[in-house]
């Protein structure tokens, strides 16, 4: 089993749509969390992190439920600006900087 | 503001030859990492390097090696390049202590082995 799982989507969503989107993950110890986004042919940027049930941050919230294992963001009143792939990340192990990502879930959102 | 450069943006090299990436980061971060990112798989960690000299094999490491002579600097060579190796290479750094784990990335070399 991989240790961070996601559903590749695409997502296609009109503006102003509300798009959300889970992430599955392997580690039950994992104890933080993070939602990076890479634009088309570009590098990954951290969008957010998470570390305890959940984070707002704008247009953008992300949820976790340690019960079944898994985070979710959510985009409210999506921007043509949100499309790109969202890379859900899990350090592999507490205090490591050894990251592991999954394969990222794509959005496109259109006019 | 944060930097990481990487030597190309592009490259094509041929089977067999050797191929050399550099990274190089100005923010004075001690951890480096290369990854590769293929369609489908995600990024996976070919090496990664905890201080100058310090390295360390990640998943995928068969094929690559790696060297860091200076904290800023951090290269990954291909010995006999073949054509699976062709993919996106991701360079990234991050800071000892940083809590949000957020490695800056660099924009990536895209190499095609034919």
């Amino acid at each position: 089993r991989k240790e961070v799982e996601q559903d590749p989507g695409p997502f296609n969503v009109p503006e102003g749509a509300t798009v959300a989107f889970n992430c599955t993950y392997s580690n039950s110890a994992s104890q933080s969390f993070f939602w990076y986004r890479q634009d088309c042919r570009k590098e990954p940027k951290l969008l957010m992190s998470v570390y305890s049930s959940g984070n707002e941050d704008g247009r953008f919230t992300a949820q976790l439920n340690r019960a079944s294992q898994y985070i979710s963001l959510l985009i409210r009143d999506s921007k043509l600006s949100d499309s790109a792939t969202y890379l859900c990340v899990v350090p592999l192990s507490p205090n490591d900087y050894k990251l592991s990502f999954g394969a990222g879930t794509t959005v496109t959102v259109r006019a | 503001d944060v930097k990481v450069t990487q030597s190309s943006r592009y490259l094509v090299k041929r089977t067999g030859e050797k191929v050399f990436l550099e990274c190089v980061q100005d923010m004075d971060h001690e951890n480096m990492f290369w990854y590769r990112q293929d369609p489908g798989l995600g990024l996976r960690l070919i090496y990664f390097s905890y201080d100058v000299k310090m390295k360390e094999k990640g998943d995928i490491p068969e094929g690559y090696s790696v060297s860091r002579e200076k904290k800023e600097r951090f290269s990954l060579i291909l010995e006999s390049a073949s054509t699976n190796q062709t993919s996106m290479y991701l360079c990234a750094s991050i800071s000892r202590g940083d809590r949000d784990y957020e490695q800056y990335f660099g924009p990536g070399t895209r190499l095609t082995v034919t």
